[in-house]
Order: structure tokens, then C-alpha cells, then sequence
């Protein structure tokens, strides 16, 4: 079975630009969170989308959005990019049964590593 | 405060030593996970635990509930496992994967 695979691997882009990050979870995964690593912050979470819905939002400024299709698929979109926004982006996805008992192994993928310059 | 905390930050062993990285947490969780960062890696999932112990291999993980407090132990230490161990809990909530991580444990061994 393949693992979560994050497309591209390495970015490099501008202060003001935008970028588009893909993730694709393990087959018959309908959660998927995205994660960033920064040396100062460490990991820190995103979001969270479950069935095409974003379900929980970490503390961060509305120029990161996101989005899961009926495939659940994934994109994370980062407008007017900073320097700070330098990072590793983290994909993970889990099976989750929607039900409250279920505690689900996240499965991370290998991240992208974003340069901003 | 952070909620989840680890120690210590680094950690420097010899081959074959036994090697324990802690982790505490002071917010209610339905499940722990330790991961492992290799330098310029991914993150692979060693262990999700929400009591008990699991062994899996050399390594051992063990959690209390009542204490908020989880260990990952290594048992005779090897150069390989030199990487960035993370502690990460899932919080007791409805509905949610999110995970809370602590700043990790740098270790070395060294042979």
C-alpha cells in the first residue's frame, strides 16, 4: 500500500508569491491534517479536513487555506508569502471511523520544504 | 507553559546503552504518539498509545494516564537510531486528529 506522498518535495519561491501544496493520503485515509516545522516553532498544526470538510484550525493568519477533494486529496495554499513562512509542510492522514472511540494513527508523509527568499 | 513537554533536549549515548526520553502533558488526551524525525526526513509513527506498554523491537513505550506522563525507552542503543524523537498527543476531543508536540529529543549515539 503506498504512503503518504507530498508534491513537490522542495520549493522555492519569492516574498509576495503564492504556492500550492498537494498531499495524497493513504488509500481509503479520509483524514488528512497539514503541520509545519520551523526551527523556532517546532511543529506546529494547521488544519484538519475530513470528507472535503475542514474540521479543526490551528492559530495561524488567513493567508493559509486549504482544501480536500472527494478523493481526499488534499492542497494547502499559502498567499503573500513571508520569510518566516520558510518551513517544512507536513501531510499525515488517518482511517477514522468518525466515531468518538476511535483514535486513529496518523501517517505522515515526507513533507515539502518551502524556501521563501 | 507548554502543553506538552519532553526532556531532555539532547541526549548523547554510547553503543549499546539503554536510553529513556520523557514526555509530559497537562491536557486530557484520548491517545500519545511518538515519532521519530531523521535529519532531513520525514517523520515515521514508532508508537500510538493511549495506556499501557507497547514494545515494538528494541524500543519500549509506556504511558500513565493518571501521571500525564509517557516514556520512550531504547533498549542497547545503536548508531542508526540517532535521529529527533517527538512526543505528540491527540487531545480528548470529538472529532479531531490534531496533534499537540513537544519540542522533541535530539539524540546521538555514537559507536
Amino acid at each position: 500500500k503506498a504512503g503518504v506522498t507530498q508534491t513537490p518535495r522542495y520549493l522555492i519561491k519569492t516574498r509576495g508569491q503564492q504556492v500550492t501544496l498537494s498531499c495524497s493520503p493513504i488509500s481509503g485515509h479520509r483524514s488528512v491534517s497539514w503541520y509545519q516545522q520551523t526551527p523556532g516553532q517546532g511543529l506546529q498544526f494547521l488544519f484538519e479536513y475530513f470528507s472535503e470538510t475542514q474540521r479543526n484550525k490551528g492559530n495561524f493568519p488567513g493567508r493559509f487555506s486549504g482544501r480536500q477533494f472527494s478523493n481526499s486529496r488534499s492542497e494547502m495554499n499559502v498567499s503573500t508569502l513571508e520569510l518566516g513562512d520558510s518551513a517544512l509542510y507536513l501531510c499525515a492522514s488517518s482511517l477514522d471511523r468518525g466515531t468518538l472511540s476511535s483514535y486513529n494513527e496518523q501517517f505522515f508523509g515526507p513533507g515539502t520544504r518551502l524556501t521563501v527568499l | 507553559k507548554n502543553e506538552v513537554e519532553q526532556s531532555p533536549q539532547n541526549l548523547t549515548a554510547q553503543e549499546g546503552e539503554f536510553i529513556t526520553i520523557n514526555c509530559s502533558y497537562s491536557v486530557g488526551i484520548s491517545a500519545l504518539h511518538w515519532l521519530q524525525q531523521h535529519p532531513g526526513g520525514g517523520i515515521v509513527s514508532l508508537f500510538m498509545l493511549s495506556s499501557g506498554k507497547k514494545k515494538h523491537g528494541r524500543l519500549i513505550a509506556t504511558i500513565n494516564i493518571q501521571e500525564k506522563h509517557s516514556s520512550l525507552h531504547i533498549t542497547a542503543s545503536h548508531p542508526r537510531d540517532s535521529a529527533v524523537y517527538i512526543c505528540a498527543v491527540r487531545a480528548r476531543a470529538y472529532n479531531t486528529d490534531k496533534l499537540i508536540f513537544g519540542t522533541g529529543t535530539r539524540l546521538q549515539v555514537f559507536p
